[in-house]
């Protein structure tokens, strides 16, 4: 139990272009979800929260427009990328916490395969 | 505001060895997660730590966690070559559910 997916795996595009990435719950419903960054041998940075039904929260300094997150679904979670260009290189990472987890719970989130994109 | 910091940031051992890793935390986490990373892959949960004196163990691998001293660690008995990857450490901020990941520590097991 307990899988996230993410679509696509890799993705290379040209600069200028927009890049959508999909977080899945596949086995769970997920209202929160998380979306991740991660450079080369660093750790993972939080970029914002995704809520079911309503706006993201970003963290500070990410840009809201920049990188647009959309929750339309108890399953799914979208990351678009807009206006790529080589700095928004990077590992892209999500996760899914699990709605019917309570207080007292572990409040584990569920880590996506990642998806690696690379911006010419 | 949670801030969590592991060492050693890399760490170098000979098959056989034991070490500990380290993660300190700076404010209450309601729970403290471990996890591994191989290259170019995502997260692998290893432990999750609920409580004060909470110690789990897989394999090789025991994590326990110190709320009092806000602190947790990772100790590996008899390190093999597969161990080798990063392994990181996470907060959780209290009524957000946001994880506040520990820098990583870079294990390289030595055959």
């Amino acid at each position: 139990g307990a899988v996230v997916s993410q679509h696509p795996s890799r993705v290379i595009c040209k600069s200028g272009t927009s890049v959508k990435i999909e977080c899945r719950s596949l086995d769970f419903q997920a209202t929160t979800m998380f979306w991740y960054r991660q450079f080369p041998k660093k750790s993972l940075m939080l970029m914002a929260t995704s809520n079911e039904g309503s706006k993201a929260t970003y963290e500070q300094g990410v840009e809201k427009d920049k990188f647009l997150i959309n929750h339309a679904s108890l399953t799914l979670s979208t990351l678009t990328v807009t206006s790529a260009h080589p700095e928004d290189s990077s590992f892209y990472i999500c996760s899914a916490r699990d709605s019917s987890q309570g207080q007292g719970s572990y409040n584990e989130q569920f880590f996506g395969p990642g998806t690696r994109l690379t911006v010419l | 505001e949670l801030k969590v910091e592991q060492n050693p940031l890399f760490l170098s051992m000979q098959e056989g060895k034991n070490y500990t890793i380290y993660c300190n935390y700076s404010t209450t986490s309601d729970r403290l997660y471990w996890y591994r990373q191989d290259p170019g892959k995502s997260l692998e949960s290893l432990f999750v730590l609920l409580s004060n004196g909470a110690v789990k163990q897989e394999g090789r691998l025991m994590a326990s966690l110190d709320t009092k001293a806000r602190l947790s660690t990772l100790h590996i008995t008899a390190a093999v070559h597969d161990l080798s990857a990063t392994y990181f450490c996470a907060g959780i901020t209290s009524g957000t559910y946001k994880y506040i990941f520990g820098t990583g520590t870079r294990l390289k097991v030595l055959a």
